[in-house]
């Protein structure tokens, strides 16, 4: 498809599990974003791609938190002894060159923490 | 320190009148102005937009008030229709280390009654 797309749509877990999520974003986009969504509130910035590199992850919670781009495409959010706080909606977007302009976001990853 | 923030978090309205959804915002270094519309297990989608050196953006139904000394935005919607009701979230970016990353408001519940 020509939009970002998210894998998967919904993951349940215990809590202490490990958890991988996946974005792939448009075709073309050098930036890639994460963000997380809790109920009643706007998205949170967790992290930004530029290429391949991390170029900001100011918004990552803790060390449970991992995300890579090893090819300047593909995204995968890595959390780690995952705990009931962690549930939300992870989204990802995507953009053109990270400069100006919008984003455009995928679906989101809906990940609750039993 | 929320830099954005919707004070309303819902607004009903009656199909055919306007709607006007405001946000408020902190950051002096802000210079770009978006509102994302959301929709239940959609991710955000871009609406509208707003240099800060402008004062006004319309496109079509919507139309984005930016007045910079009050640190305010508003959008408005006329005439509204039942497919507007969603969530509707103000978002800014500014120099930063990120690109342009969005940093967004609460949102509002928008809903449009036939």
């Amino acid at each position: 498809g020509a939009g970002v797309s998210q894998t998967p749509s919904n993951k349940v877990t215990e809590k202490g599990k490990y958890v991988e999520l996946r974005c792939d974003p448009i075709s073309g986009h050098t930036a890639l974003y994460w963000y997380r969504q809790s109920l009643g509130q706007g998205p949170e910035f967790l992290i930004y791609f530029q290429g391949t590199g991390a170029a900001d992850d100011s918004g990552l919670p803790n060390d449970r938190f991992f995300a890579v781009r090893p090819e300047g495409s593909v995204s995968t959010l890595k959390i780690q002894r995952t705990e009931r706080g962690d549930s939300a909606v992870y989204l990802c977007a995507s953009s053109l060159t990270g400069v100006t302009g919008e984003l455009f976001f995928g679906e989101g990853s809906r990940l609750t923490v039993l | 320190d929320q830099q954005v923030k919707q004070n309303s978090p819902s607004l009903s309205v009656q199909e055919g009148r306007i709607s006007i959804l405001n946000c408020d915002y902190t950051n002096s270094m802000f210079d770009y102005f978006l509102w994302y519309k959301k929709y239940p297990a959609e991710g955000p989608t871009f609406l509208i937009s707003i240099s800060s050196i402008k004062d006004k953006n319309e496109d079509g139904r919507f139309t984005v008030f930016l007045n910079k000394s009050a640190k305010h935005l508003s959008l408005h919607i006329v005439p509204s229709q039942p497919g507007d009701s969603a969530v509707y979230f103000c978002a800014a970016s500014g120099n930063n280390n990120a690109g342009n990353m969005l940093t967004f408001g609460g949102g509002t519940r928008l809903m449009v009654k036939p």
